[in-house]
């Protein structure tokens, strides 16, 4: 059973252009976490997803950034017209329901020029 | 809200010592807790899972407590390596919504 998959794992982008990661669950999993991590820092909440359904967006900025989880395949985070501050890790986790562990992804590194 | 802080940022020990990383969080309603490891540009690997209701874990060299009710963890690590080199993250589930809280880190380096 393949674990939590990210792509890609390394993202450049020119400030105001789009950011597009993508996070495929681990198989049975239903329940999608994004987090983020900036620099020197730890992770931080940004949106809890289940199938076609945004659970918690407490966590996500109010512009510029969203999140989906279609019924078929991965949840998506998109952001447009990144800018320098977006620079971070972004990662997803999964799991069956809402009550079980959480299975962590490698991340995806976004580096904003 | 909940507040999650590690103490401290940063440690370095001879390989062979035994070490404690604190936690401590703010909201005592938490669903568990969890130590992570996190290797440089890599993701987390968990290391231990405590329960609520628990109040230790064990897994090998590693032993944490849970007191909740004085909103605080530890991470003791026995005859430490230097591959236990890396940055241990603690983070708290959240009760209602299954969302983490992190900490910020202990970045940790053991000197051979």
């Amino acid at each position: 059973n393949a674990g939590v998959m990210q792509n890609p794992r390394h993202l450049v982008r020119r400030r105001g252009q789009e950011a597009r990661l993508r996070c495929s669950p681990m198989k049975g999993h239903s329940h999608v976490y994004w987090y983020r991590q900036l620099p020197e820092e730890g992770l931080k909440f940004m949106v809890y997803l289940q199938k076609e359904n945004i659970i918690d967006e407490s966590g996500m900025p109010k512009e510029r950034f969203s999140a989906e989880f279609p019924k078929e395949g991965p949840s998506i985070l998109r952001i447009q017209q990144v800018v320098r501050g977006d620079s971070a890790a972004y990662f997803c986790a999964s799991s069956r329901d809402r009550t079980d562990t959480q299975y962590f992804g490698p991340g995806t590194r976004l580096t904003v020029l | 809200k909940q507040e999650v802080t590690q103490i401290p940022a940063a440690l370095s020990v001879p390989e062979g010592e035994n070490l404690v990383l604190n936690c401590s969080f703010t909201d005592s309603a938490i669903y568990n807790l969890q130590w992570f490891r996190q290797d440089p540009g890599k993701g987390l690997t968990s290391l231990l899972l405590i329960q609520s209701s628990q109040r230790e874990q064990t897994s090998g060299r590693l032993n944490a407590s849970l007191d909740k009710s004085s909103g605080r963890s530890t991470l003791y690590i026995a005859a430490s390596q230097p591959g236990d080199s890396a940055t241990y993250l603690c983070a708290v589930k959240d009760k209602n919504f299954n969302k983490f809280y992190f900490g910020s880190g202990t970045k940790l380096n053991v000197k051979p």
